[in-house]
């Protein structure tokens, strides 16, 4: 079955405890990104990338690290996680990069920073 | 940026036909028009896209205006897994900017 998967659904952690979210899809798509939804404020991107090796910012990508070393997965990496972190994140990866790609997304992991 | 605007809020009873609109007066020639909806404690799901014509997929209908400064997504018979967030997006080089979106409500 085609999709999108994270790892973990849920986690509770503590401020500045190192932490990876990872995001894996088996589509061979090039383009994958993560995001992060929050009440009052939508999705906002973090981070994206095009293919291997190849990552870019989004709107909010303060506090966040990614790598594309494979093209299926793309981990979000929490180096010193803060409260303001807490928040439901999604991955997303899309076949086509362009205007017209259609975007795939996980099903969310639902971070809490204490 | 390339902004929507949308109703925050709309319903529908279920079987009859709905249809949620957006502005998107700033688009530019190359945007696509994207929507997708959110079910409760789900991640966004695709629902169709469209560059000047009209698109019909099994899930919806895309109308969009002669001028492109807006659109109508069409559910053509709601259903009570219909009720969701509807997202209209203008998609432009990759980038994806996520509004508040319409919350759908079906009634029974």
């Amino acid at each position: 079955e085609a999709q999108v998967t994270q790892n973990p659904r849920y986690l509770i952690t503590v401020t500045g405890k190192k932490l990876t979210v990872t995001c894996s899809q088996n589509m061979n798509h090039e383009y994958m990104s993560w995001y992060r939804q929050d009440p009052g404020l939508g999705l906002r991107q973090i981070y994206y990338s095009m293919n291997v090796e190849v990552t870019d910012k989004g709107d909010v990508p303060e506090g966040y690290k990614v790598s594309r070393k494979e093209k299926r997965n793309f981990p979000l990496i929490l180096e010193s996680p803060s409260p303001n972190q807490t928040s439901l994140y999604f991955c997303a990866s899309s076949p086509i990069t362009g205007l017209a790609g259609t975007q795939y997304f996980g099903p969310g992991t639902r971070l809490t920073v204490l | 940026d390339a902004k929507t605007t949308q109703p925050n809020s709309m319903e529908s009873n279920e079987e009859e036909p709905v249809h949620l609109p957006c502005n998107h007066s700033t688009i530019s020639g190359t945007d696509y028009i994207h929507w997708y909806r959110q079910l409760p404690s789900q991640g966004p799901e695709y629902v169709i896209h469209g560059l000047t014509s009209n698109v019909n997929n099994r899930m919806a209908s895309l109308a969009i205006a002669e001028d492109r400064k807006s659109s109508t997504l069409i559910l053509h018979r709601a259903t009570l897994r219909d009720a969701a967030v509807y997202y209209c997006i203008l998609m432009r080089n990759n980038d994806m900017r996520f509004g508040a979106g319409t919350r759908l409500t079906v009634k029974p």
